[in-house]
C-alpha cells in the first residue's frame, strides 16, 4: 500500500501521559496535514507542512500539541500532559502542493485513535 | 468564519431510489468544493471535485451559486453507496493554504436492500 500510513492505529493512555503518533506521507508529497476528528463531527485542521517548514497551525492546536516534520518527510504529533477531551481520531493527510495538478486534492491515512482514560 | 454545513445527519433510502446529500456552504469568492466519503473501515477518500465536473460512481454535484449549495446526487443509489458523506472546501482558492480543508459533520447514507 502507498498510501498515507499512519502508527498507531489505536493508543490507550492515562490522563496526564505524553503519545506521540507517526505519518509518512505519500512519496514525494511536499504538503503533510494533521487533523482531528471527534464523534459525530467532520476532520478538523490542526496544522500543516510544506516539507519541514510548518505553515499553519490552527487555534486548536494548544501549547500542549507539538509537529514536527524534520526531514520533510515523515511527521510526528506529539499531545503532552494528554487530557480527556484529547481523546479523538487524529488523521494525517498529503498532497501533491502542485496546485495546477490536483490542488486541494489531499490524501488521507487510515487516522490514530487516541483514548485519553 | 467559512462555513460548510449538512443539514442531514443520517439519510436512508432504498436500492433504486434517487439520492440527494446536502451540502451548503458560506463563502466569499469562488467557491472551490469537494465531496469525501468514507466508507466502511476505510480511509476518508476523495469522491469528488466540482472544478472537474466529473461524474464518479453514478454520482454528481452541482454548484449552485444562488444558493449557496453543493448538493451530491444520485438517481439510482446502490447497497455499496452507503458511507459517510462529507462536504468541504478550502478556505480560500489558491495562496499557501489550499489542503486546509473545512469539513461539514458528515452525513451517514444507508441505502436498503
Amino acid at each position: 500500500d502507498t498510501g498515507v500510513s499512519q502508527d498507531p492505529r489505536h493508543k490507550i493512555t492515562k490522563r496526564g501521559q505524553n503519545v506521540t503518533f507517526r505519518c509518512d506521507p505519500i512519496s514525494e508529497h511536499n504538503r503533510l496535514y494533521w487533523y482531528r476528528q471527534t464523534l459525530g463531527q467532520g476532520p478538523e485542521f490542526l496544522t500543516y507542512f510544506q516539507n519541514e517548514a510548518q505553515l499553519e497551525k490552527s487555534r486548536l492546536l494548544s501549547d500542549r500539541f507539538s509537529a514536527e516534520r524534520p526531514k520533510g518527510s515523515f511527521s510526528t504529533l506529539e499531545i503532552q500532559r494528554t487530557e480527556q477531551g484529547d481523546s479523538a481520531m487524529y488523521l494525517c493527510a498529503s498532497s501533491p502542493g502542485r496546485f495546477e495538478t490536483q490542488g486541494n486534492t489531499i490524501y488521507f491515512g487510515e487516522g490514530s485513535w487516541l483514548t485519553v482514560v | 468564519a467559512q462555513r460548510v454545513t449538512q443539514p442531514e445527519k443520517l439519510l436512508s433510502v432504498f436500492k433504486g431510489a434517487p439520492v440527494e446529500l446536502k451540502c451548503n456552504y458560506s463563502y466569499s469568492g469562488s467557491p472551490e468544493l469537494f465531496w469525501y466519503v468514507q466508507y466502511s473501515r476505510q480511509r476518508l477518500q476523495l469522491l469528488l471535485r466540482h472544478i472537474s465536473r466529473e461524474s464518479i460512481k453514478g454520482f454528481t454535484a452541482d454548484l449552485n451559486k444562488g444558493e449557496t449549495s453543493f448538493h451530491l446526487k444520485k438517481p439510482f443509489a446502490q447497497e455499496e453507496d452507503s458511507a459517510m458523506y462529507y462536504c468541504a472546501h478550502p478556505p480560500n482558492a489558491g495562496g499557501t493554504s489550499y489542503g486546509k480543508l473545512t469539513f461539514g459533520q458528515g452525513t451517514i447514507l444507508t441505502v436498503h436492500p
